[in-house]
């Protein structure tokens, strides 16, 4: 089971702006990096974004983390069609030593 | 190039055994942590667990669906990680992907393509 929650969907149309939050607690979010994940169907997890918000090589800038106590979200400006795709959150979880991923959100352009 | 291939998924009895393997090229292997996650049909990612570098004495940690059943292991000579996984259940079917983030705080930065492990009678 989830212990990050994510909405299960978000939609915009081209050019617009969608941000997708991630909800934690102390144990995750709340005291280790943060991390976003894009999947294209029938494919393999891509990093966005590493750190809370930092971007590897390669990626958009369109795309933007952000932290604030237990809560992270994901920003995607200019939105494109081939950003269709499912988004997740990700964290260390020092009580449970474990990664934690969010329950993942499903971003529509309409 | 950071390359990660699996191996060995397919079909077995609920109470079987099986064993992946992840096959990594383009980093130094004994240096770098490296996990498993894994992903059932049609839901979300959950994370496996992960073994730690050479370096850092290499224990490893699991999820608690896991523990005790599935063991995460590494061969540096063949730059191989493996999880060797026993008493499959049928909630355990899903795709397993084998990662690492190469770097510090990286987690995720790298992933192979994943290997489907089916558990039904």
């Amino acid at each position: 089971q989830s212990v990050l929650t994510q909405p299960p969907s978000a939609s915009g149309t081209p050019g617009q702006r969608v941000t997708i939050s991630c909800s934690g607690s102390s144990s995750n979010i709340g005291s280790n990096y943060v991390y976003w994940y894009q999947q294209l169907p029938g494919t393999a997890p891509k990093l966005l974004i590493y750190r809370n918000n930092q971007r590897p090589s390669g990626v958009p800038d369109r795309f933007s983390g952000s932290k604030s106590g237990t809560s992270a979200s994901l920003a995607i400006s200019g939105l494109r069609s081939e950003d269709e795709a499912d988004y997740y959150c990700a964290a260390w979880d020092d009580s449970l030593r474990a990664y934690v991923f969010g329950t993942g959100t499903k971003v529509t352009v309409l | 190039e950071v390359q990660l291939v699996e191996s060995g998924g397919g079909l077995v009895k609920p109470g079987g055994s099986l064993r992946l393997s992840c096959a990594a090229s383009g980093f130094t292997f004994p240096n770098v942590w490296m996990s498993w996650v894994r992903q059932a049909p049609g839901k979300g990612l959950e994370w496996v667990g992960h073994i730690k570098s050479k370096t850092d004495g290499g224990p490893t940690d699991y999820a608690a669906p896991v523990k005790g059943r599935f063991t995460i292991s590494r061969d540096e000579s063949k730059n191989i990680v493996y999880l060797q996984m026993n008493s499959l259940k049928i909630e355990d079917t899903a795709v397993y992907y084998c990662t690492t983030g190469v770097l510090t705080d990286y987690f995720g930065g790298y992933w192979g393509q994943g290997t489907l492990v089916t558990v039904s009678s």
